[in-house]
This record gives C-alpha cells, structure tokens and sequence, in this order.
C-alpha cells in the first residue's frame, strides 16, 4: 500500500530562520502532490500542488516546494519564517489517476517571535 | 462566497447509535469529499460524491455512507458505532470531480463516541 511520510512531526523555529519540512512517499508512478497547512482555529487549506513541469512549485505566503523524482520526494520550504506561519502542515499524494488522496501524519510547526 | 459549512459542530453519542454529519459546498461546487482525520490514523479518506453519485471510495467498512441531493449538500451516516469512530470528519468541496480541482475544507465535525 502507499505511504506518505512526514520525518519531521514537530519544528521549532524562532522568525527568520529557513524552513524545510520533508515529505516522501513509496509510489512509483506518476503522482499529483500536494502540501495543505491548517492555521490555530481555521481550516484546513492548499498550499501548493504538483502535477506536472517545472518541480519547482511556488505557492501562497512565500511558501515553494520542489519535487525529485528520484527520491520520491517534495520537500516544503520558505526561506524565512514568520510567527504566523504557526501552524500543522501535511503532505498528501494522489497516485496515477487515482482520485483518493494519501496523507501524511502531519508536522507541526512553532515559529517563535 | 460563503465557504464550506459542516453540522452540527460538535457530537456526542454512545456506542451502538448511529450519527448523520451534513456538509454544504460552496456554492457552484459539485464534489463532495469526506475524510476521517483521527490521532492514531491521521487524516484517511472515506468517500467522494458527484452528482448525487458516489465517485470515489476509501477502505472504510459499510458502516459508512453517505449521499448527496440535487443541490449538491451531503450526508454521511455512520451506523453502530463503535469507539474508535471518534474522530474529526472534515468535508471538502470542489467545483469538478478532478484530482487538479482545489479542495476547500470545512471546519469539520467532532465526533465522540462514548
């Protein structure tokens, strides 16, 4: 069966520092990508996806993932955090054509002021 | 645009009831997507509906169901429930039923099994 794994489940970073949060998964053919962030008391949104071209993907706040074929993986980043970047992060892969996403456990990040 | 809206909010029953959890999309949207998020498990997929049809299935026993009307809301039916029902049901819309379609979530509903 397909798995998503997040390494990371909690990150703590004090504002300014660079982000990365990893995130592999165990299919072998094509897949769509994606990274969904949940804010403190809000709901659970999209980030940023992949399905195709460039492996570099850039989304909403300053936040970009990049996708490497070869090690199954697409690592989140933001190069300087802010304390409102406080939030629980998840991976989530769709194999193929496949509509049923699978996720990952999650991390959690705390950025401090 | 009003975003998505789950009720009621917050859930409690005991094992054995069964328990119906509504989701209205945004508006324009015609999928419909659950998910079960628990701590053991995390966030698992249960099912997806498209025009009143269900499209898409996760590994969840018959216990679990769900429908959706002509207006696009949803329903989803949980029957004899069992302790490990506990959980956090979100419901997702999105205007197609394509994996490339944004998926906008709900607040969710807490549900406790006692």
């Amino acid at each position: 069966a397909q798995s998503v794994s997040q390494h990371n489940h909690h990150v703590i970073l004090s504002e300014a520092a660079s982000l990365e949060l990893g995130c592999n998964y165990s299919y072998g053919g094509t897949v769509n990508l994606f990274w969904y962030v949940q804010y403190p008391g809000q709901h659970l949104q999209l980030l940023l996806k992949y399905f195709s071209g460039d492996p570099l993907v850039k989304g909403i706040k300053g936040f970009e993932a990049e996708f490497i074929k070869s090690k199954f993986s697409f690592n989140l980043r933001k190069p300087s955090v802010q304390w409102s970047d406080t939030a629980e992060y998840f991976c989530a892969v769709n194999p193929g054509g496949s509509y049923i996403p699978t996720f990952g456990r999650g991390t959690s990040l705390i950025v401090h002021p | 645009k009003a975003g998505v809206t789950q009720t009621p909010r917050y859930l409690i029953k005991t094992r054995g009831q069964q328990v119906t959890l509504s989701c209205s999309p945004i508006s324009g949207h015609r999928s419909v997507s659950w998910y079960q998020q628990t701590p053991g498990q995390g966030l698992q997929f249960l099912f997806e509906y498209f025009s009143e049809t269900q499209r898409n299935k996760g590994n969840f026993p018959g216990r679990f169901s769900g429908r959706q009307f002509s207006n696009s809301r949803s329903e989803m039916n949980v029957s004899t429930l069992e302790l490990g029902d506990s959980a956090l049901y979100l419901c997702a819309s999105s205007f197609e039923s394509r994996v490339r379609d944004t998926q906008y979530f709900g607040p969710g509903t807490r549900l406790t099994v006692l």
